[in-house]
């Protein structure tokens, strides 16, 4: 099983701040790695895919990086709706399906 | 637009079972894998199980499970209804949770789950209680 490893575990950020989020694989799994946003009571949304690929409708502060191990999700200007906890998912070997532990972002 | 509304959870007794279905709408059901997953109270996600879609003449349901529920949950669909299941049978304390109801984002071939999911459903909460 791939275990995904996301730090911090709790990121304070002051509005219109950069955040930068880190994920980390146990072993490789290349480009197939997705991010999810999720605010308190809601579902996850996904934002990027394929480690670097918004998905539609998400905001251009939102980007993606890296491959094999090591992968971050940035967010340029934060924004009051940006507060929330991500997570980073893996779906290069499987199964299982992983998730990291997720990141929350709060306001600084 | 497209939607998936889970129903069924609620609350369950050790050794208990239980059905969660998700109904969907909005996209060609049949065509798409779809998934499983859970979050407990304060915790984060957990991938429980996935079903292939339907590729050519096939019905397809190819199943995946996560280890911690095989043998106990079972996933199905059905695609004249446009609705996916999860029978959930000797219902234990840690599977207390919210339960997903999530569509693969893109289509594989073979209607194969790929893995990566949009959109998810709202949940249904199932509580454990003893």
């Amino acid at each position: 099983e791939i275990v995904m490893t996301q730090s911090p575990g709790t990121l304070s950020v002051s509005p219109g701040e950069r955040a930068t989020l880190s994920c980390r694989a146990s072993q490789s799994v290349s480009s197939n790695l997705a991010w999810y946003q999720q605010k308190p009571g809601q579902a996850p949304r996904l934002l990027i895919y394929g480690a670097s690929t918004r998905a539609t409708g998400i905001p251009a502060r939102f980007s993606g990086s890296g491959s094999g191990t090591e992968f971050t999700l940035t967010i340029s200007r934060l924004q009051s709706e940006d507060f929330a906890v991500y997570y980073c998912q893996q779906y290069n070997d499987w199964p299982p399906l992983t998730f990291g532990g997720g990141t929350k972002v709060e306001i600084k | 637009e497209v939607q998936l509304l889970e129903s069924g959870g609620g609350l369950v007794q050790p050794g208990g079972s239980l059905r969660l279905s998700c109904e969907a709408s909005g996209f060609s059901f049949s065509s798409y894998a779809m998934s499983w997953v859970r979050q407990a109270p304060g915790k984060g996600l957990e991938w429980v199980s996935g079903i292939s879609g339907s590729y050519g003449s096939g019905s397809g349901g190819v199943t995946y499970y996560a280890d911690s529920v095989k043998g106990r949950f079972t996933i199905s669909r059905d695609n004249a209804k446009n609705s996916l299941y999860l029978q959930m049978n000797s219902l234990r304390a840690e599977d207390t949770a919210v339960y997903y109801c999530a569509k693969d984002a893109t289509l594989s071939t073979k209607a194969r789950l790929v893995g990566w999911f949009d959109p998810w459903g709202q949940g249904t909460l199932v509580i454990f209680s003893s």
